[in-house]
């Protein structure tokens, strides 16, 4: 079993519309979870963190995790052809003590925003 | 966020020959890491910098195929000895731990083609 699950996609919505970007995890004693950006060709950009159970907003986005069903989510209000990437999907074991521990990624969706 | 700058961001190498990555953070950070990233695929963790200290890594990595130093708290280096055909693939540097929190962020990435 995987242990960060993602859904490849490609995962198609129009201008405008939300994005629902998905993401599974298998250790329970994970605790810090993370959202990249990774434009083609580029590396990735941190957009969301989130350590606690529930919604974390930043503009367009919000991160929803669920420790209890282990799942976190992304979402993109009014997505933008400039949002078209792949998301990843990022887990560790630390506990915001100030120590990144090692990321375990998700293999990536790819999103595309339709004019 | 911390900035991090690699170098080269790209190389062409013959097989049987080295290459030494370097990565540079603009603060100190606690924590290093060095990703590779396969044509299609996600990031593969390959070993954790220790400052003052070998490198640990992942398995499947070995310390003679990818000799990684760290020699402060802002800078560390990656080689990839004795290249084949099969190590061409996107390196890449990621930092964190900086100013209490556990977000990384990654360098720009060393494209590498191994000919």
């Amino acid at each position: 079993q995987k242990e960060v699950e993602q859904n490849s996609g490609p995962l198609s919505v129009p201008e405008g519309a939300i994005a629902s970007l998905n993401c599974t995890y298998s250790d329970r004693v994970s605790q810090s979870f993370f959202w990249y950006r990774q434009y083609s060709g580029k590396s990735p950009e941190l957009i969301m963190s989130i350590y606690s159970n529930g919604d974390k907003e930043d503009g367009r986005f919000t991160a929803q995790l669920n420790k209890a069903s282990q799942y976190v989510s992304l979402l993109i209000r009014d997505s933008q052809p400039s949002d078209s990437a792949t998301y990843l999907c990022a887990v560790n074991m630390a506990l915001g003590t100030g120590t990144a521990s090692k990321l375990t990624f998700g293999t990536g969706t790819r999103l595309q925003v339709t004019l | 966020s911390a900035v991090i700058s690699q170098k080269p961001s790209r190389d062409i190498c013959q097989r049987g020959t080295s290459l030494t990555i370097q990565c540079q953070v603009d603060s100190q950070v606690t924590m290093m890491f060095w990703y590779r990233q396969q044509p299609g695929q996600s990031l593969t963790l390959i070993a954790t910098a220790n400052q003052g200290s070998e490198a640990t890594y992942e398995s499947g990595f070995v310390i003679d195929k990818f000799p990684i130093s760290r020699p402060n708290l802002t800078f560390s280096t990656l080689t990839v000895s004795n290249m084949s055909p099969e190590d061409s693939s996107i390196y890449l540097c990621s930092g964190g731990g900086r100013q209490g929190n556990t977000e990384a962020f990654f360098g720009q990435g060393t494209r590498l083609t191994v000919v």
